[in-house]
């Protein structure tokens, strides 16, 4: 069973605008999400995390939202870049020594110019 | 600079023919681990250790070994390897294990290995 979900595989938006990418989990027990971005043929690289003490984490033109009740978490990028044209992962620590880190299926992002 | 380096890159084989994927790292981290990337199944960690001498099953270990005898290298082994583990293999490492501060993984370019 999925314990983190990424139900929508892939994303078109245009230059300039606001990219909205979305995470569900079914664990309420989760306290730590992060997310990477992975370009073709490299590998995926950090890009930002909140824990669950926050509802909201800034970072540039990147900010994560964690809605806990919902157990919902999106990554908005604004304004969306054609350099940020990626595979985007959400991933949390799973397990019960947090030592795993799980990953979604990932989202396609296509900005076009 | 800091890296993750694996090797090789890329390998055809055959089913059955041993074959070990070397993953180093330069960063003095205590915590490494193995992942595989398949189309529609994401990312799905295949062994971790949190240091020498200390390895552990992820989601997806059957297949597969592990050794950390040194802290900065964590080789994958396939003994026996099958069309099934035909995929694209990353290792990771961070100073921390995931979950305790940044939990940042830093990961190595791939390794796109084909079994026939």
């Amino acid at each position: 069973d999925q314990q983190v979900k990424q139900n929508s595989p892939s994303l078109s938006v245009q230059e300039g605008r606001i990219s909205i990418l979305n995470c569900d989990y079914t664990n309420s027990m989760f306290d730590y999400f992060l997310w990477y971005k992975k370009y073709p043929a490299e590998g995926p690289t950090f890009l930002i995390s909140i824990s669950s003490i926050k509802d909201k984490n800034e970072d540039g033109r990147f900010t994560v939202f964690l809605n806990k009740s919902a157990k919902h978490l999106s990554l908005h990028i604004v304004p969306s870049q054609p350099g940020d044209s990626a595979v985007y992962f959400c991933a949390t620590p799973s397990g019960g020594s947090n030592y795993k880190l799980t990953f979604g299926k990932g989202t396609l992002l296509t900005v076009n110019p | 600079e800091a890296q993750v380096t694996q090797n090789p890159r890329y390998l055809i084989t055959v089913t059955g023919k041993k074959l070990t994927v070397t993953c180093s790292q330069n960063m003095n981290h205590e915590y490494m681990s193995w992942y595989r990337q398949d189309p529609g199944l994401g990312l799905r960690q295949i062994y971790y250790s949190m240091n020498v001498e200390v390895t552990d099953k992820g989601d997806v270990p059957e297949g597969y070994k592990v050794s950390r005898k040194e802290k900065r290298n964590f080789p994958l082994i396939l003994e026996s390897p099958s069309p099934n583990q035909t995929s694209l293999y990353f290792c990771a490492s961070s100073l921390l294990p995931s979950g305790q501060n940044t939990g940042e993984l830093f990961f190595g370019e791939g390794s796109r290995l084909t079994v026939l």
